[in-house]
């Protein structure tokens, strides 16, 4: 069965270094999206991308924050300074379509601890 | 998007008929009910959604009333993998794709 894939499934960075989460979404899919979830809290909507640009975006996703589809299968995020509270688990999802009724598929997570 | 309210927890014994409720008192004709649950800190796992007509696949039933304003969902017989935060979210047609997802229900099946 097709699935969402993260890479790395844990990454441990340093306050201010850069990161780069990686996501290959399922093949056929054509809409993407980042979410983050702090621990204990709910899941965030971040950013939605379609056709190389974003679609939509949240108040959280702001100027640290940068995505990109670089070749046919990667979606990345890119946090640019990361500060203490990036900490967080951070998850991909695509979908064929959007509209009311289709699904969007999640992957496992990247857990970001930013020290 | 419509809002939805949940439950905060429930319980369920295992092998029984888990049934979480959700409303969406101020869903619009065309916005959909989605189910996903999410077990532990994983991704959140799909499980169904429908319009308006009630909904089945291998892993659940999905139950809307006529007015549409509420909706069941039905675990036939739940396990123990079954505990985890379910949520109910209300999207619509002209949306980007993106899911709000609320607090959920905690469902713990207990032996």
């Amino acid at each position: 069965e097709p699935e969402v894939t993260q890479t790395p499934s844990h990454q441990v960075t340093q306050m201010g270094q850069e990161v780069i989460l990686r996501c290959v979404p399922i093949s056929n899919h054509l809409y993407f999206y980042w979410y983050r979830q702090i621990l204990g809290q709910k899941v965030e909507f971040l950013v939605s991308f379609y056709n190389n640009e974003i679609s939509e975006k949240s108040e959280i996703f702001d100027d640290q924050f940068s995505v990109e589809r670089p070749d046919g299968s990667n979606f990345t995020l890119k946090i640019r300074s990361t500060k203490l509270e990036d900490s967080a688990m951070y998850f991909c999802a695509s979908s064929s379509l959007t509209g009311g009724g289709t699904e969007a598929f999640f992957g496992q997570g990247t857990r970001l601890t930013v020290v | 998007d419509a809002k939805t309210t949940q439950p905060p927890s429930m319980d369920c014994a295992e092998g029984r008929a888990a049934n979480l409720p959700c409303n969406h008192s101020t869903i619009s004709g065309n916005e959909y009910v989605y189910w996903y649950r999410q077990i532990h800190s994983q991704g959140p796992q799909y499980i169904i959604h429908g319009l308006k007509n009630n909904e089945t696949n291998e892993m659940a039933s999905l139950i809307i009333t006529e007015d549409r304003k509420s909706s069941t969902l039905i675990l036939p017989h739940a396990t123990l993998r079954d505990t985890a935060v379910y949520y109910c979210i209300v999207r619509g047609s002209g949306n980007t794709g993106k899911l709000i997802f609320g607090q959920g229900t905690t469902l713990q099946v207990k032996p």
